[in-house]
């Protein structure tokens, strides 16, 4: 089993529309976890952090769920700016002291106009 | 600086060639970390510094590669005698306290 594992997509969708995006992890001991976007040819750039009761950034929702080990993104009102690859990452630690993210291979979105 | 600065941006080298990669990162940052991703792939992580020196080294592929950094501070990633599947982009990433890693904007190496 992969460490973190995301749908690739492509989810294309209509400017407007809600989309979720979900992702497993295998480490139970993983304390940390992130959404980062990547833009195509470009670097990553961390979008938000997800916390265990979860948190809301305006459009963007981010759900934990350290049960069934599973972290979920929920875009509403899509924006063509929204487009970009969606990374799932995860940190085995928590606070000073983490250091390795493991990362998913990312969801693609495109949203059409 | 304001931001994690990586240079070259783009080095096309000949395999069997030696190259140097080299990553700035944020002033004051204690923690770098280096990853790369191939086409098409997830991050993959290779090396990560704490200060100067370096507890994790479990993600280096090979032998042919070895990274330093001096002074807390700039990062050297050097692959020896390259092959052409290290071919990739490799992202240097630095952070303070282990949160909130801002990423450069990345090396692409091609091996011809």
């Amino acid at each position: 089993r992969k460490e973190v594992e995301q749908d690739p997509g492509p989810f294309n969708v209509p400017e407007g529309a809600t989309v979720a995006f979900n992702c497993t992890y295998s480490n139970s001991a993983s304390q940390s976890f992130f959404w980062y976007r990547q833009d195509c040819r470009k670097e990553p750039k961390l979008l938000m952090s997800v916390y265990s009761s979860g948190n809301e950034d305006g459009r963007f929702t981010a759900q934990l769920n350290r049960a069934s080990q599973y972290i979920s993104l929920l875009i509403r009102d899509s924006k063509l700016s929204d487009s970009a690859t969606y990374l799932c990452v995860v940190s085995p630690a928590s606070g000073a002291g983490s250091y390795q993210l493991t990362f998913g291979k990312g969801t693609k979105l495109s949203v059409i106009p | 600086g304001a931001g994690v600065s990586q240079s070259p941006s783009n080095k096309v080298t000949e395999k069997g060639k030696d190259v140097e990669l080299r990553c700035d990162p944020i002033s004051g940052h204690t923690a770098l970390y280096w990853y790369r991703q191939s086409l098409g792939q997830g991050l993959e992580f290779l090396i990560y510094f704490q200060g100067n020196s370096a507890p994790d080294k479990s993600g280096l592929p090979s032998d042919r590669f070895s990274a330093e950094r001096t002074g807390g501070s700039v990062s050297t990633l050097t692959i020896q005698r390259t092959q052409q599947e290290d071919s990739a982009v490799y992202l240097c990433a630095s952070s303070l306290r282990g949160w909130g890693y801002t990423f450069g904007s990345g090396t692409r190496l091609t091996v011809v």
